[in-house]
């Protein structure tokens, strides 16, 4: 099945300060999508990305998909931003919501 | 965007006994996704359930022990048969609607 690995597994930020989270997918993809999973366990969809660059708000994140990575900013971090962001993928021949997650990144923002 | 609620939050179970889980949408969708969380772990697909069709269930599991019933568009339960402690999970319901929606979990533990 596709492999996808997420750096660094583990994050401490002091609050304010920006941040790249990345993600690796070894296969073509039709699906890409970027999470937060709060510290009560809410999973939370932060962007559908495929390919491209979005924005929201504070979070930006970028996907180059002829070389199989994804790159999520967090700018001026604030402590809300703490939990696990996922990155899951879905093949370009299977199911669309059939997702395969990374092992996340673990952020902790610290006031 | 879908609005997910998921039916118990939690519950503790004994070993041997079986825990159905209710999911329900506020909007009719064709698939919906049933996830497990093992503690400190990343998620995983259990199965895919259409409305109408046998449930789709992804490697490691099975049907016997994770029978899915899919009785309208918008509703759906997953039940943990014969539970052990290596069952105690978040259980998630999810749909797709070109971003992924999560249900907020049913987090169970088996003693």
């Amino acid at each position: 099945g596709i492999q996808v690995e997420q750096s660094p597994p583990d994050l401490i930020l002091q609050e304010g300060a920006n941040s790249t989270l990345r993600c690796n997918f070894s296969d073509s993809v039709n699906n890409l999508q970027w999470f937060h999973q709060n510290p009560w366990g809410q999973l939370i969809n932060l962007f559908y990305i495929p390919s491209g660059t979005k924005q929201n708000g504070r979070l930006s994140a970028t996907t180059v998909a002829t070389e199989r990575y994804s790159l999520l900013y967090i700018s001026s971090s604030q402590t809300t931003d703490s939990g696990v962001y996922f990155c899951a993928v879905a093949l370009t021949t299977d199911s669309w919501g059939k997702l395969q997650f990374g092992a996340g990144t673990q952020v902790v923002v610290t006031p | 965007s879908a609005v997910i609620s998921q039916k118990p939050s939690r519950d503790i179970c004994q070993r041997g006994t079986s825990l159905t889980i209710q999911c329900q949408v506020d909007s009719q969708v064709t698939m919906m996704f049933w996830y497990r969380q093992q503690p400190g772990q990343s998620l995983t697909l259990i199965a895919t359930a259409n409305q109408g069709s046998e449930a789709t269930y992804e490697s490691g599991f099975v049907i016997d022990k994770f029978p899915i019933s899919r009785p309208n568009l918008t509703f759906s339960t997953l039940t943990v048969s014969n539970m052990s402690p290596e069952d105690s999970s978040i259980y998630l319901c999810s749909v797709d609607e070109d971003t992924q929606y999560f249900g907020p979990g049913t987090r169970l533990t088996v003693l």
